[in-house]
């Protein structure tokens, strides 16, 4: 199985200040032959289910504001919300779906400070 | 737009089967382009992908739940379902039907809204 580290846990970040979520892959979810990262980004607000905010570890979801951005490749990768709203406030996971078992994150919850 | 609705037991004995059903609207579960997918979450912890569906039946199951796991589909009522024999309070959790591509995209684009189901007697 793909085991799939997240950090941190949990960060507390000032309306309008950046955040960073890291996420990290056992191995590699860079698939050769179409240079594409099998990764995707989920934002899940309280009591909701899970929302597509980024796949192909960069790309963003029809409909997903602007200051969400993903990045990395191979192994590594980011999740960045450049002004944090107060909507954001939620849980993200990371996603692979290279191979199957699909595995999630452990998660990180983004609040307000 | 595809809507996936969870129904089921919210309350199963400890031993006994959990069963599961999603009805699927604004999309036919005959695609050839989805598999659709069962995911849980434990309260207060992360996700945990079940198992997948084919239209055709093909299915894929994690390893760690196999041999409890049965995911079904009804092309006439367009739904899918899951049945998960042998339970404890470990698979207390809100279960989730989902749709993932297959060919072209492969994330999880469309989600119910979950159903929670306690495992107790």
């Amino acid at each position: 199985d793909i085991v799939m580290t997240q950090s941190p846990d949990s960060l507390a970040v000032s309306l309008g200040e950046r955040a960073t979520i890291n996420c990290k892959s056992s191995q590699s979810v860079l698939y050769s032959s179409n240079n594409k990262n099998y990764l995707a980004w989920y934002q899940q607000r309280p009591g909701q289910p899970p929302n597509l905010l980024i796949y192909w570890a960069s790309t963003r979801e029809s409909g997903v504001p602007d200051r969400f951005s993903g990045s990395g490749s191979g192994t590594d990768f980011t999740l960045t919300i450049s002004s944090l709203q107060a909507e954001d406030v939620a849980f993200y996971y990371c996603q692979q779906y290279y191979t199957t078992p699909l595995t999630f994150g452990g998660g990180t919850k983004v609040e307000i400070k | 737009q595809v809507q996936l609705q969870e129904s089921g037991p919210g309350l199963v004995k400890p031993s006994g089967t959990l069963s599961l059903t999603c009805a699927v609207s604004g999309g036919s579960i005959s695609s050839s382009n989805n598999w659709w997918s069962w995911v849980r979450q434990p309260p207060g912890k992360g996700l945990e992908w079940i198992g997948d569906i084919y239209h055709t039946g093909s299915t894929t199951y994690s390893p760690s739940l196999k041999s409890r796991v049965t995911i079904s589909v009804d092309k006439s009522k367009n739904q899918f379902s899951l049945k998960l024999s042998s339970v404890t309070a470990a698979d207390t959790a809100v279960y989730y039907c989902a749709r993932r591509g297959s060919g072209t995209y492969f994330w999880f684009d469309y989600w119910g809204q979950g159903t929670l189901v306690t495992v107790s007697s």
